[in-house]
């Protein structure tokens, strides 16, 4: 079946530190692999994601690849900020988009 | 781990006709569940959040009397789309939080309305 695991939280790191949030997944066929990032009070928004291997998703500094080869989507940022603090969710969905499949999140505080 | 449950889905239904989305903790409590809506291509849009045994509190834009929320219990929340139409088809997710603040999603339910 499909599936999304990913580390477990809190992750606390200094201001313009390198963040990567491992994520890996489970899935027959070919899903797509999507970044979701949840501010404080607020909905899920869309960061990042990429529909085939190899294909390299990127947003607002945040990036991460799609490696068939190592069933992974790997969040990373060079340089965090203040404003990067919000708890960050890996997801798949299979190639009819008809369900979804979202890890546990992780929380990220990044500290001035 | 923690799972969470939608039922149905994937539903086609007319327009005019109700639907009820069903949304479970399989083997936890939730106090709170949030209901989300994706249109196509787009993000998740947070539509409501709902406590159990009192009223959801609904996000701006979102109608309250056409989207019926009940969360009746600690592992049941359901969403209901009134007098459906064809621009409510998109995809209902739901989450359910536990008492270690952990947010676990369901798979979604695919709603089309004809």
């Amino acid at each position: 079946g499909n599936s999304v695991t990913q580390m477990e939280g809190p992750v606390t790191l200094s201001e313009e530190a390198f963040l990567t949030i491992n994520c890996t997944y489970t899935a027959t066929g070919y899903p797509s692999l999507f970044w979701y990032v949840q501010y404080p009070g607020e909905g899920l928004q869309l960061l990042l994601k990429a529909t085939k291997a190899d294909d390299k998703g990127s947003n607002k500094g945040f990036e991460a690849t799609y490696r068939k080869e190592t069933t992974s989507f790997h969040l990373e940022k060079g340089s965090v900020q203040v404003s990067d603090s919000a708890v960050y969710f890996c997801a798949l969905s299979d190639r009819t988009g008809n369900q979804f499949y979202f890890g546990t999140g992780t929380s990220l505080t990044v500290i001035p | 781990g923690a799972v969470v449950s939608q039922h149905p889905s994937w539903v086609i239904c007319k327009s005019g006709t109700s639907v009820k989305i069903e949304c479970r903790s399989l083997d936890f409590q939730a106090t709170t569940m949030f209901w989300y809506r994706q249109f196509p291509k787009q993000s998740l849009m947070l539509m409501a959040t709902s406590n159990e045994g009192s009223k959801a509190t609904y996000e701006q834009g979102v109608e309250k009397d056409k989207f019926l929320i009940n969360h009746a219990s600690l592992t049941l929340s359901t969403l209901t789309v009134t007098s459906a139409h064809p621009e409510d088809s998109s995809f209902y997710i739901c989450s359910a939080r536990d008492g270690r603040d952990k947010q676990y999603f369901g798979p979604g339910t695919r709603l089309t309305v004809t």
